[in-house]
């Protein structure tokens, strides 16, 4: 799977947009990016993925660049319940054995008031 | 939906025994489970991926003999750590692939404190 680069940590104040950045300029065209957040001494908790397109649900967006080496997550209104470690994971989608999530060091980000 | 379960939330064990973590997906069947193990501080590290029916695939550095996984059924694998030791100590995270799906769910950690 593809390495991926993020900023070590970021600030966001409550209601603003929390904008994450992600590089994966190695990332194949078979794989996607995936986004799964970490709140302290939970499990990490699935957000969002893509392959080309932009994405929403109702938790956030992903706006994934034309060349797909970089993407940005992106919490319209964060809130405090939003501070967490946020990681960005390329992966292939397949069932088989070898496809796995494989973390790295993320982003903390961390909501004020 | 997509629920994964994991017993105990914390444990406390002695040096030297024995303890098992159990992971449940409660509402999807899973063809394949995670184990990862979280340090403070640290990200998740993959220890196993194991199948239904099969023996488990450990990452480099794990000690097969020492962690034990059991994936017995589609809604069930356990970890078992033996001979425990205060190194051991860690959050350990099980994750659950849906049948002839990609995605991958986790499960809240269980905390192990080896004193």
């Amino acid at each position: 799977d593809a390495k991926t680069t993020q900023p070590t940590s970021m600030d966001c104040a409550e209601g603003r947009a929390a904008n994450l950045p992600c590089n994966h300029s190695t990332i194949s065209g078979n794989e996607y990016v995936y986004w799964y957040r970490q709140i302290h001494s939970q499990g990490p908790q699935y957000i969002i993925h893509g392959l080309k397109n932009n994405e929403t649900n109702e938790m956030a967006s992903l706006i994934i660049t034309e060349d797909r080496k970089s993407s940005t997550l992106i919490l319209p209104h964060a809130t405090l319940r939003d501070t967490a470690v946020y990681y960005c994971i390329v992966r292939v989608l397949s069932t088989g054995t070898a496809s796995k999530l494989t973390f790295g060091t993320g982003t903390r980000l961390q909501v004020t008031l | 939906g997509a629920v994964v379960s994991q017993h105990p939330s914390w444990v406390i064990c002695k040096s030297g025994t024995s303890v098992k973590i159990e992971c449940r997906s409660l509402d999807f069947q899973a063809t394949t489970m995670f184990w990862y193990r979280q340090f403070p501080k640290q990200s998740l590290m993959l220890m196993a991926t194991s199948n239904e029916g099969s023996k488990a695939t450990y990452e480099q550095g794990v000690e097969k003999d020492k962690f034990l996984i059991n994936h017995a059924s589609l809604t069930l694998s356990t970890l078992t750590v033996t001979s425990a030791h205060p190194e051991d100590s860690s959050f350990y995270i099980c994750s659950a692939r849906a049948s002839g799906r990609g995605e991958q769910y986790f499960g809240p950690g269980t905390r192990l404190t080896v004193t």
